[in-house]
């Protein structure tokens, strides 16, 4: 049990629509980072947050944005939904900002099948 | 642009037996490495990491790993797997410049069988 929780946890969303994707994180963690876990691959970075900041970028475009609040919970949005996007979309918490030695704590995921 | 190439799609092996799971990187630079587990319908959990310092690194539950440089390898080993070790495991790395994040490798799915 690694405390970092999302919400739902299955989705179907039609294509051209818009989702959002909910994570609350182990209280005390600065840090947010947003996967997309496609099925039979491994987990691709999207975007980053420390203290409600972007903080790095993957190879994914604009409509994939991004919050993250105080209360140590952040959103995944994504807009004109295609095909593609189906997938497992995991959030992890870690501590701080850091150098890259921080062990980052996933939650289950969410489910979002595009149709 | 750092890549992980984890060789084995899948690997079948039987209760008790040992088992290595493969994992390489590309990176001319320092790296941080890692070990992830996933069980089925769940989310990623830490196996192991390497940061610095002692290249063999072990987990509390029998895997161990080894960093090494030269053929930048980071395999995962066991000396005997239990039927609760079946899973998918991912390496992944770190380039110590790119803030935190991951990049991981295609997955392997251990089969363990009785």
């Amino acid at each position: 049990e690694t405390g970092v929780t999302q919400s739902p946890t299955h989705l179907i969303k039609t294509r051209g629509q818009q989702v959002t994707l909910r994570c609350s994180s182990q209280s005390g963690h600065n840090t947010v980072s947003w996967y997309q876990q496609a099925l039979g691959q491994g987990p691709q970075f999207i975007f980053q947050y420390y203290r409600e900041e972007e903080n790095g970028r993957g190879n994914f475009p604009p409509r994939f944005s991004g919050l993250q609040f105080p209360n140590y919970s952040s959103e995944l949005n994504v807009n004109a939904l295609e095909l593609d996007d189906s997938a497992l979309y995991l959030c992890a918490s870690s501590l701080g900002r850091l150098a890259g030695g921080d062990t980052q704590y996933f939650g289950p995921g969410t489910r979002l099948t595009v149709l | 642009a750092q890549s992980v190439t984890q060789l084995d799609s899948q690997v079948p092996v039987f209760e008790e037996a040992p088992v290595e799971l493969r994992c390489n990187y590309s990176s001319s630079v320092s790296v941080y490495l890692f070990w992830y587990v996933q069980y089925p319908n769940q989310g990623l959990q830490l196996l192991l990491k390497y940061l610095s310092g002692s290249t063999l690194v072990e987990s509390i539950n029998g895997f161990e790993a080894e960093f090494n440089k030269s053929q930048t390898s980071f395999h995962l080993r066991k000396p005997s797997v239990h039927i609760s070790d079946t899973a998918e495991y991912f390496c992944a790395v770190i380039l110590n410049n790119a803030g935190n994040m991951l990049t991981f490798g295609g997955g392997t799915r251990l089969m363990v069988k009785p």
